[in-house]
């Protein structure tokens, strides 16, 4: 059965540096792997995802995730964080035969301190 | 604005009173999704339709719940007899087959219907 776990429910860094946000997933297939991101009283939108190409993967403002198949992880990364970070991040899987299973993490949010 | 968008917002209702919500994808989309999201936790599949074939409902809560989407464009999910456990978000989403083929991870969000029931 196919699982999604974030390790951390809250993560908060200072603006300007580093951001890690954990996830590990297990799959008996194939995976594809997404990261959307939850900005307060928006919508969900898609960061970047992972489905079978190269394995580090950027996406949008500056983020990118690195997909480690012997580690089962897809860990969100960004060099530098900014004010405009803050939000709830989800890590997504999908089978790659699934029409419209996705498995959400339960999310991590993420704050930033000035 | 050509996103998804979700009609009302938000939406305070008595237990026991029937609420509706409806959906309008992105218009070239030939799928649509609805999601209910409770605090601290990811979104959690309802159903969803390939035009205006509904083609999972086994996810629905309870038989309180239907949608449709009858001319395969927009969409409504409607509650009937609403209890207080079913106050929480409620998402729509679209994609197209033709962009994303079977892969449907890549699904465009509305702002979502708060609902509270009192």
């Amino acid at each position: 059965a196919q699982s999604v776990t974030q390790l951390d429910s809250h993560v908060s860094v200072s603006e300007g540096t580093p951001v890690l946000l954990r996830c590990n997933y297990s799959s008996s297939y194939s995976p594809s792997l997404f990261w959307y991101v939850q900005h307060p009283n928006k919508g969900l939108q898609l960061l970047l995802k992972y489905t079978s190409a190269a394995t580090l993967v950027k996406g949008i403002n500056g983020f990118e995730a690195e997909f480690k198949k012997s580690e089962t992880s897809f860990h969100l990364t960004k060099p530098s964080a900014h004010m405009s970070d803050a939000a709830e991040y989800f890590c997504v899987v999908s089978e790659m035969d699934s029409n419209y299973q996705l498995i959400w993490g339960a999310g991590t949010k993420l704050i930033i301190k000035p | 604005d050509t996103g998804v968008s979700q009609n009302p917002r938000h939406k305070i209702t008595k237990r026991g009173q029937n609420v509706t919500f409806r959906c309008d994808p992105i218009s070239e989309h030939n799928r649509l999704y609805w999601y209910r999201q409770t605090l601290g936790q990811g979104p959690e599949f309802l159903t969803y339709f390939q035009n205006e074939a509904q083609l999972e409902k086994s996810r629905l809560l309870s038989d309180r719940f239907s949608a449709e989407r009858p001319k395969g464009s927009f969409s409504t999910l409607e509650i009937q007899r609403t209890e207080q456990g079913d106050s929480a978000m409620y998402l729509c989403a679209s994609s197209s087959t033709r962009l994303a083929g079977k892969n449907t991870g890549e699904l465009f969000f509305g702002e979502g219907s708060r609902l509270t029931v009192l």
